[in-house]
């Protein structure tokens, strides 16, 4: 059972490439998140998928797109990368959305530095 | 002010002892809390949730809430080495997960 899987593990980019997080989950999870975590910052929340078919915003989506492929797959696209999202990248599932008692599961992340 | 605060250690305990890990938030209609584990260059994992004033304990674990304060702490009782990593406290502030905030996580020390 590998639960949420990340791809790349790492990454390097320059300055206005572009590139794709992948994220895979087994779980039959319906909601799926990107979080980025920065030094002294916390894990914050970039966007969300409450369900298939659905994306919305989460705390800090300036510079990423998103899609829910289907209900095991969701990508982070970063179009044109700035040194300012250099960060370690998290993918996380949870198996219902407005259920506030719900657990988050993560996958082992994605660090990216962007020069 | 940031959403939910933390100290950010380290906080160094000997083998055996009880480390205690505090966490505040600012939204005082926060409805569910929790603590995540992480190791170094890990993820997360979940090690307690609360949701009503009071403790809940789970093992050598005690997630105590304080919701009139603001407030919620992780006890870790017979710490072990294997114990060392960040702590990371994460406060659902609404109805979805969507809503989830984390502090910036309290790194533990467990000395032999």
């Amino acid at each position: 059972n590998a639960g949420v899987t990340q791809t790349p593990k790492f990454q390097v980019l320059k300055t206005g490439q572009s590139m794709t997080l992948q994220c895979a989950q087994d779980m039959n999870h319906n909601s799926m998140y990107w979080y980025r975590q920065d030094p002294g910052m916390g894990l914050r929340l970039i966007y969300y998928s409450a369900s298939e078919g659905t994306t919305d915003k989460g705390e800090v989506p300036n510079g990423y797109n998103v899609s829910r492929l289907n209900k095991r797959e969701f990508s982070l696209r970063l179009e044109s990368a700035a040194p300012s999202q250099t960060s370690v990248y998290f993918c996380a599932s949870s198996s219902l959305a407005g259920v506030r008692t719900d657990t988050q599961y993560f996958g082992p992340g994605t660090r990216l530095t962007v020069l | 002010q940031k959403e939910v605060e933390q100290n950010s250690g380290p906080l160094s305990v000997p083998e055996g002892a009880i480390a205690s890990l505090n966490c505040t938030y600012s939204d005082r209609g926060s409805q569910s809390f929790f603590w995540y584990r992480q190791y170094s260059g890990k993820s997360p994992e979940l090690i307690m949730s609360i949701y009503s004033n009071g403790d809940k304990e789970d093992g050598r674990f005690t997630a105590q809430l304080n919701k009139a304060s603001q407030y919620v702490s992780l006890l870790i009782r017979d710490s072990q080495p294997s114990d060392s990593a960040t702590y990371l406290c994460a406060v659902n502030t609404g109805y979805n997960n969507n809503d989830m905030r984390f502090g910036a996580g309290t790194r533990l020390t467990v000395k032999p």
